[in-house]
């Protein structure tokens, strides 16, 4: 009964430096969603994927690209990480994208240093 | 655009005390609105909703009620728990031009002392 699966949870970069943060969902779910917390700011939208084969911007897309791989997994890919980059990343899935219930998993803490 | 609005924290409450933590919002349309859950070191959880006006959403003994002419979805439980010590979120969803997603209040942190 895994769900939300992220990976991993913790990772200390140095600026300029790349990574790919992982996220597989099991529940056979139709929408994936990367966010980013910072304090006092709540979730932020980075991107979205509204079914496999399909991405679209959210709030804050800027530094980031996503892979939608097949149904199970989303990717989101830092491609020269910056200090504004630290924050905790959460991966989301849904059935659809109507509806606002969603399934998260228990996050990546990034820094950058 | 969409936003939320929650009272800033921490609150900080005795075991059994009443709760409540506010939650407002502006929105074009009739959105569905949600309250969800973070304890330390996990991911959110989706703790109850209610997707029209005067619907009351209830879970584990919260409750908040959809008031469209105050435009609020307040949080409240009765007797809280050490246990319900957490970060909490309001958050609203609808469809609209921008696309279909949740927009998240900043999280109120309550802290509940034995």
């Amino acid at each position: 009964n895994a769900g939300v699966t992220q990976t991993p949870k913790f990772q200390v970069l140095k600026t300029g430096q790349s990574m790919t943060l992982q996220c597989a969902q099991d529940m056979n779910h139709n929408s994936m969603y990367w966010y980013r917390q910072d304090p006092g700011m709540g979730l932020r939208l980075i991107y979205y994927s509204a079914s496999e084969g399909t991405t679209d911007k959210g709030e804050v897309p800027n530094g980031y690209n996503v892979s939608r791989l097949n149904k199970r997994e989303f990717s989101l890919r830092l491609e020269s990480a910056a200090p504004s980059q630290t924050s905790v990343y959460f991966c989301a899935s849904s059935e659809w994208t109507g509806g606002g219930g969603y399934t998260f998993g228990s996050g990546t803490r990034l820094t950058v240093v | 655009g969409d936003s939320v609005t929650q009272m800033e924290g921490p609150v900080t409450l005795s075991e059994e005390a009443f709760l409540t933590i506010n939650c407002t919002y502006t929105a074009t349309g009739y959105p569905s609105l949600f309250w969800y859950v973070q304890y330390p070191g996990e991911g959110l959880q989706l703790l109850l909703k209610a997707t029209k006006a005067d619907d009351k959403g209830s879970n584990k003994g919260f409750e908040a009620t959809y008031r469209k002419e105050t435009t609020s979805f307040h949080l409240e439980k009765g007797s809280v728990q050490v246990s319900d010590s957490a970060v909490y979120f309001c958050a609203l969803f609808q469809n609209n031009n921008a696309g279909n997603m949740l927009t998240f209040g900043g999280g109120t942190r309550l802290m509940v002392k034995p």
